[in-house]
């Protein structure tokens, strides 16, 4: 299957600090890419959805102007979590599409102090 | 609006047993019905899916049955293993957009 990779794989920072999280997909070109985030033993919650070249499209309650998402090639898509807050320490999960499917990441672990 | 209703929320199968996951949905739009594992920490992986053009899907020991007028459909995992310990997914989407995820069902198997 596809692979799709994620980096870092955690991170820890410190309250009012942005935070960068990068998703590629490694041996196909993702039209589409999909930023997930999820708690603890809870499903996945789409945040957003980015296409290459456009701007992305928010699920509603999420603020676009605190979740910047960047599209910018076939491969790589970047969530940038600005001015973090503990309120958003979660597991950040990216995917890919190819086709009908959608392959994802390994996750992001993002604490924030 | 949760759109898929998975259960149960969690199953406890012994190994050797058959573990069954039971999904329904409510848009009859949805033309993709995929079933993602995933292990604590780690991101799902694409386990197997369908689309509504046919009943059943096997792949191995996993097995998705669909039942299209019921809007309903299930994994069925043969021969449980402890390795398949795991949260399990479905989701639906249609048009290749929007795919919308059940809630989650953690399995158990015991050795």
């Amino acid at each position: 299957g596809a692979v799709v990779s994620q980096h870092p794989s955690w991170v820890i920072c410190k309250s009012g600090t942005s935070v960068k999280i990068e998703c590629r997909s490694l041996d196909f070109q993702a039209t589409t890419m999909f930023w997930y985030r999820q708690f603890p033993k809870q499903s996945l919650m789409l945040m957003a959805t980015s296409n290459e070249g456009s701007k992305a499209t928010y699920e509603q309650g999420v603020e676009k102007d605190k979740f910047l998402i960047n599209h910018a090639s076939l491969t790589l898509s970047t969530l940038t979590v600005t001015s973090a807050h503990p309120e958003d320490s979660s597991f950040y999960i990216c995917s890919g599409q190819e086709g009908y499917t959608q392959y994802f990441g390994p996750g992001t672990r993002l604490t924030v102090l | 609006q949760q759109q898929v209703k998975q259960s149960p929320q969690s199953l406890i199968v012994q190994k050797g047993g058959i573990s069954i996951i039971n999904c329904a949905y409510e848009n009859t739009a949805f033309d993709y019905f995929p079933w993602y594992q995933q292990f604590p920490g780690k991101g799902p992986a694409l386990l197997i899916a369908i689309r509504p053009d046919v009943s059943e899907k096997k792949e191995g020991r996993f097995t998705i049955s669909f039942n299209k007028s019921a809007k309903q459909f299930s994994l069925h995992i043969m021969d449980s293993q402890p390795g398949d310990s795991a949260t399990y997914f479905c989701a639906a989407s249609y048009n290749n957009n929007d795919m919308r995820f059940g809630a989650g069902t953690r399995l158990t198997v015991k050795p």
